[in-house]
C-alpha cells in the first residue's frame, strides 16, 4: 500500500461545478496534511494545510479531514478554467522517533476545467 | 518578501559530469528540502537540511549529496551523472524543521536534462 495516494485522473469537470479531489494516507499518526497545485511545467504552490479534522476553507478552495478514515479532501467551488492543474496531496513522513522530516506526496490528481 | 530562489533554472550536463544546484531559502526560513520530480516517479524526497545539520536522507544513491551555510543557503550536488537523473529538481523552504504545523514553499526548479 502506498503511504500516500490519489486518483491520477485526469477529473474532467465543467466550469462553474465543484470539483473534488481525494486523497487516503496509510499513516494513522499523521498530524498534518498539505494540497498543492502544479501547473504543467512550473513547481507545486501551497494552497491549503490542514490538522484538524472537519473543514477548513479559504475562498473557492475547502479541504476536509476525517483522520479516523484517513483521508483527506480537497473540494474547488465554482471551477475555473485557470484551475487546470494537477493537484497533490503531501503528509509528513513518520518514524516512531517522530516526524522524519520529509513530505511524502502522492502521485497528484490532474483537473481538467472544461469552459 | 522574497520567495524561495533556486539557479541556475535550466542545465543541460552529459554523462559522468557533476553539477552543483543551488537554493536560498524564504529569508527566516532554517530548512531546506530538496525533491526530484520524474514524470514516472513523481515528487521524491532527497534530504532535508536544518541548521546546517542534515536531518533525513531519501532513498538515493551516495552520488546525491547536499550540504547548508550558516545562511540557510543550501546546495546540493550530483556526481557522476546518468541519463536516468534528468529531472526536475525541487527545493522546498519552511521556517522549522519537519512538517507537524510547518508548512512548506517551494523554488521555481531546476531543470536538469543529462545527455
Amino acid at each position: 500500500q502506498k503511504e500516500v495516494e490519489q486518483n491520477s485522473g485526469p477529473l474532467s469537470v465543467p466550469e462553474g461545478a465543484i470539483a473534488s479531489l481525494n486523497c487516503t494516507y496509510s499513516d494513522r499518526g499523521s498530524q498534518s496534511f498539505f494540497w498543492y497545485r502544479q501547473y504543467s511545467g512550473k513547481s507545486p504552490e501551497l494552497i491549503m494545510s490542514i490538522y484538524s479534522n472537519g473543514d477548513k476553507e479559504d475562498g473557492r478552495f475547502t479541504a476536509q479531514l476525517n483522520k479516523a478514515s484517513q483521508y483527506v479532501s480537497l473540494l474547488i467551488r465554482d471551477s475555473q478554467p485557470s484551475d487546470s492543474a494537477t493537484y497533490l496531496c503531501a503528509v509528513p513522513g513518520l518514524m516512531y522517533s517522530g516526524n522524519t522530516g520529509k513530505l511524502i506526496f502522492g502521485q497528484g490528481t490532474t483537473l481538467q476545467v472544461k469552459p | 518578501k522574497a520567495g524561495v530562489t533556486q539557479t541556475p533554472r535550466y542545465l543541460i550536463k552529459t554523462r559522468g559530469q557533476q553539477v552543483t544546484l543551488s537554493c536560498s531559502p524564504i529569508s527566516g526560513h532554517r530548512s531546506v528540502s530538496w525533491y526530484q520530480q520524474t514524470p514516472g516517479q513523481g515528487l521524491q524526497f532527497l534530504f532535508e537540511y536544518f541548521s546546517e545539520t542534515q536531518r533525513n536522507k531519501g532513498n538515493f544513491p551516495g552520488r546525491f549529496s547536499g550540504r547548508q551555510f550558516s545562511n540557510s543557503r543550501s546546495e546540493m550536488n550530483v556526481s557522476t551523472l546518468e541519463l536516468g537523473d534528468s529531472a526536475l529538481y525541487l527545493c522546498a523552504s519552511s521556517l522549522e524543521a519537519g512538517f507537524m504545523n510547518t508548512e512548506a514553499f517551494f523554488g521555481q526548479g531546476t531543470r536538469l536534462t543529462v545527455v
